[in-house]
């Protein structure tokens, strides 16, 4: 398996514009989750899915952000409209039911809000 | 889930043994200790998970105390790769697959 899979890599936009990154999971995964890592905040997590669900969006910071989950084998973060404040690096990862239910990181999305 | 305390900070010589403490002394009998560990700029990767026994595989060994109050995340021959931000995490399974993570100790390998 390729493990998992986002992108882009790297995205560098202005403020106000919409911002949509993208997430596939490994295959045969029941969880996904999306978190952010800054400097000052640390590893955050935002919203989980399983089974396409989503269970827990508290993490998410505000309205702007919006998660989706239309398949099994992928999921986008959105947001709309992007403030430099957003400008992080963004990770999916996804796993089975534990135990023990260990992540599998993708290498993240940098995101740089102008 | 219980919380964690980590050092900030540990340097370790390149082939010595790094021993990385956690302590987690309000983890509730159903918790498991899962340790991460975050090389720059890369993903979280797992390395080990335990309950109340001692384990180990290929890439470390995780001690637990007794009492289940602290562990010690245990890589035996340190190298220059293992240079990584390491998270301690507390879990229970019955409240769902998240992991919440602290902000670990940053381990130095020197050569």
């Amino acid at each position: 398996d390729a493990g998992v899979i986002q992108s882009p890599r790297h995205e560098v936009t202005e403020m106000g514009q919409e911002v949509t990154l993208r997430c596939k999971p490994i295959s045969g995964h029941d969880y996904l989750f999306w978190y952010r890592q800054t400097m000052m905040r640390g590893l955050e997590l935002l919203i989980y899915f399983n089974n396409n669900v989503p269970i827990d969006d508290s993490g998410m910071p505000e309205d702007r952000f919006s998660a989706k989950m239309p398949n099994a084998s992928f999921s986008t973060l959105k947001i709309q409209p992007s403030e430099p404040r957003d400008s992080a690096v963004y990770f999916c990862a996804s796993s089975l039911a534990g135990p023990p239910g260990e992540l599998f990181f993708g290498e993240g999305s940098r995101l740089t809000v102008l | 889930d219980a919380k964690t305390t980590q050092p900030p900070s540990m340097d370790c010589a390149e082939g010595r043994a790094a021993n990385l403490p956690c302590n987690h002394s309000t983890i509730s009998g159903n918790e498991y200790v899962y340790w991460y560990r975050q090389i720059h700029s890369q993903g979280p990767q797992y390395i080990i998970h335990g309950l109340k026994n001692n384990e180990t595989n290929e890439m470390a060994s995780l001690i637990i105390t007794e009492d289940r109050k602290s562990s010690t995340l245990i890589l035996p021959h340190a190298t220059l790769r293992d240079t990584a931000v390491y998270y301690c995490i507390v879990r229970a399974l019955n409240t769902g697959n998240q992991f919440y993570f602290g902000t670990g100790t940053s381990l130095t390998v020197i050569p």
